[in-house]
């Protein structure tokens, strides 16, 4: 088992749609990244969090640090969010490990 | 400010060749990292430099070497190119470390035959 999970691992949705991306983790953790990586390959840092929620125009994080768990909410969706969403946690003891990513398309 | 910048973007090698990937970073930033991407896995960490004139081992260190050549410059280099080499390779850089928000390279696509 993965020590941090995604899901979904693809989404489809429909311009507008509110869309939720979630991250699950199975070790302590001191903060947590989320990523968005676009179709041309560059990646870009949209969150980090340790506690709370963080927002950020339409996008929203959110995480509960007691049940390891942390989603990435997109109000609105637009095609230009289609875009792989990548969740990073930073373990106790310096270790960044990332999720596998989420494929978002979004159709207009 | 250019931010993270990566050289080449592309590279084609044969097994056994050797190069080296450039990342240099004009964000003042203390710390950089090189991972790698590969399909349906997340990114893995190679090596990282905490401050200049360190570097450690991440996740996936064995065939690589790294240079922190000064504090906006770290290098990564291929001494003996594997097919299973064949990856993405990503600059990143921050602040002060790993808790920071991390600016990213464009990138590199490495082939190896």
């Amino acid at each position: 088992k993965n020590e941090v999970e995604q899901s979904p691992q693809n989404l489809t949705a429909q311009e507008g749609e509110f869309i939720t991306i979630n991250c699950s983790y199975s070790v302590g953790i001191s903060a947590l990244h989320w990523l968005q990586q676009h179709p041309g390959g560059g990646i870009v840092s949209l969150f980090m969090l340790s506690s709370g929620k963080k927002k950020h125009g339409r996008l929203i994080a959110t995480i509960n640090i007691q049940e390891k768990h942390s989603s990435l909410h997109i109000t609105a969706s637009h095609p230009r969010d289609s875009a792989v969403y990548i969740c990073a946690v930073l373990e106790y003891g310096n270790k960044l490990v990332f999720g596998a990513g989420t494929i978002l398309r979004v159709k207009s | 400010n250019a931010g993270v910048t990566q050289t080449p973007k592309f590279q084609v090698l044969k097994t056994g060749q050797s190069m080296t990937l450039q990342c240099a970073q004009d964000m003042n930033h203390n710390s950089m990292y090189w991972y790698r991407q590969d399909p349906g896995m997340g990114l893995r960490l190679i090596y990282y430099s905490a401050s200049e004139g360190t570097t450690d081992k991440g996740e996936v260190p064995n065939g690589y070497n790294v240079s922190r050549l000064n504090k906006r410059e770290f290098s990564l280099r291929l001494e003996s190119a594997a097919p299973s080499q064949t990856s993405v390779y990503f600059c990143a850089s921050t602040w002060l470390g790993k808790e920071e928000t991390q600016y990213f390279g464009p990138g590199t696509r490495l082939l190896v035959l």
